[in-house]
């Protein structure tokens, strides 16, 4: 069946300017996150979604920063007045949920944002 | 909250001899821990994972994990490594909220 899939790509914005990334996860999959990768790095966790639940929003790391999950599929992570800094691969991932659980996560390919 | 900790950026072992990528973790209540191995210019893939039962857990591509809850270690190891197998792990903990955090990753080399 399909994966995640994340549109753009890739993005290339000048600085100051918004952004919007989008994530269509696994029909069927409650659990949606978005992660931050920073070349070669680890992975940055900024939020999490699970079913009509209240968003884990801990990571995100600014104001600027805000994510929306629509009828509880697809997710728009938004990115206000970029910053160079801001550039990264930004990664979708979702995962069932429930019982038996826990489920692991799949991942889509990222969208690489890059703040000129 | 929960955290993991992968003490080794890079480790570097010759194609045929075993290998082992460490991690740790930190979790209040039952740990529930993943191994991920992202191959160049891909995405994340799923390799294994410890829920509960045998400490031993087996994976894709011959990888296997040991579970020591007393150490609070996951270790991620494969008896003999290949040229291919070079490429970054992430471990990752979920406690009981079923939030995922994840280590900051192993770059693994395989020299021929």
């Amino acid at each position: 069946g399909a994966g995640v899939s994340q549109s753009p790509s890739n993005k290339v914005t000048e600085k100051g300017k918004d952004v919007e990334l989008r994530c269509d996860p696994i029909s069927g999959h409650t659990a949606l996150y978005w992660y931050r990768q920073s070349l070669g790095q680890g992975l940055e966790f900024l939020i999490y979604f699970q079913g009509n639940s209240a968003p884990d929003k801990s990571g995100l790391p600014s104001d600027r920063f805000s994510a929306e999950r629509t009828g509880g599929s697809v997710s728009t992570l938004t990115i206000q007045r970029t910053q160079q800094e801001d550039s990264a691969v930004y990664l979708c991932a979702s995962s069932a949920a429930g019982t038996p659980g826990p489920y692991e996560q799949y991942f889509g390919p990222g969208t690489r944002l890059t703040v000129t | 909250a929960q955290s993991v900790a992968q003490p080794e950026d890079q480790v570097n072992v010759a194609e045929g001899n075993p290998l082992t990528v460490k991690c740790t973790y930190s979790v209040s209540g039952n740990p529930y821990l993943f191994w991920y191995v992202q191959y160049p210019n891909r995405g994340l893939q799923f390799l294994l994972k410890y829920i509960t039962g045998d400490n031993l857990v087996k994976g894709s591509y011959g990888f296997e994990a040991e579970f020591n809850k007393s150490q609070t270690s996951f270790h991620l190891k494969k008896p003999s490594a290949l040229v291919s197998d070079s490429a970054l792990y992430f471990c990752a903990v979920r406690a009981n909220n079923n939030d995922m955090r994840f280590g900051a990753g192993t770059r693994l080399t395989v020299k021929p």
